[in-house]
C-alpha cells in the first residue's frame, strides 16, 4: 500500500517551453502533496505543499509564476515548469500525505534536463 | 521542527550491523524522529519512526535515548542494497499544513564487501 506515482521519469525539454510532471497516489487519497527538487549532490529542498481544492503554499525563493501546481483531485497534482531553463535542471520529487494521516510517501523523481 | 545532526558518511561491511547516529538534542515532546532513506536517483523511502519507545519492523531498528535528544537507526545485517543516504527527520505528527518532512544533508552510507 501506499504507492506514489510519478510521469515522466525523465524528461527533455527545450529552453523556453513548458513541461508537466504529474504525481499520482494509486492507492490512498491525499489530502495534501510535496514538490521537492534534488540537485546533484544535495539533499531535497521543499518548493510547495498544496492541498486539494486550494491554492499551493510556496517555500521562500520559489517562484510561484514559474512553477505551477495543480492538486485538482485526492489522487492527483501536477507541477508544471514554465518557460524552462537549463538551471531548471534538477530531480524533482512528489510526495503524498494520506487523509488524516501524518505519514508521507514519495514517489520515484522525474528527472529534467533543460537543454 | 527540530534541527537534527548526523555524520556525514559511514562504511558498514556486508552482514554486519550498520549502526546510524542522530542528534536532536533541541527536539520537542510532540515530535517524532523519522528515518527515510535515499538509494541514487530514487525517491527517499520510509524506514522506521518513533517518539520515546524503541522500535522494530523488518527493515530495521530505532533506538531512541531516555532524554530523546539522540537515536540510532540501526540495519542488523546490511547489505549492498543498503548503501544509500540515510535521514534522520523530527517532525510533529499532524496533518496539518505546516507539518512537513524537511531533509537534511543525511548520512551516506556505504556497504562493502
Amino acid at each position: 500500500g501506499a504507492v506514489v506515482s510519478q510521469h515522466p521519469s525523465w524528461v527533455i525539454c527545450k529552453s523556453g517551453t513548458s513541461v508537466k510532471i504529474e504525481c499520482r497516489s494509486l492507492d490512498f487519497q491525499a489530502t495534501t502533496m510535496f514538490w521537492y527538487r534534488q540537485f546533484p549532490k544535495q539533499s531535497l529542498m521543499l518548493m510547495a505543499t498544496s492541498n486539494e481544492g486550494s491554492k499551493a503554499t510556496y517555500e521562500q525563493g520559489v517562484e510561484k509564476d514559474k512553477f505551477l501546481i495543480n492538486h485538482a483531485s485526492l489522487t492527483l497534482s501536477t507541477l508544471t515548469v514554465t518557460s524552462a531553463h537549463p538551471e531548471d535542471s534538477s530531480f524533482y520529487i512528489c510526495s503524498a500525505r494520506a487523509s488524516g494521516r501524518g505519514e508521507q510517501y514519495f514517489g520515484p523523481g522525474t528527472r529534467l534536463t533543460v537543454t | 521542527d527540530a534541527k537534527t545532526t548526523q555524520p556525514t558518511s559511514m562504511d558498514c561491511a556486508e552482514g554486519r550491523a550498520a549502526n546510524l547516529p542522530c542528534n536532536h538534542s533541541t527536539i520537542s515532546g510532540n515530535e517524532y524522529v523519522y528515518w527515510y532513506r535515499q538509494i541514487h536517483s530514487q525517491g527517499p523511502q520510509y524506514i522506521i519512526h518513533g517518539l520515546k519507545n524503541n522500535e522494530t519492523n523488518e527493515m530495521a531498528s530505532l533506538i531512541i535515548t531516555e532524554d530523546r535528544k539522540s537515536s540510532t537507526l540501526i540495519l542488523p545485517h546490511a547489505t549492498l542494497r543498503d548503501t544509500a543516504v540515510y535521514y534522520c527527520i523530527v517532525r510533529v505528527l499532524s496533518t496539518g499544513t505546516a507539518s512537513k518532512l524537511t531533509f537534511g544533508t543525511g548520512t551516506r552510507l556505504q556497504v562493502t564487501l
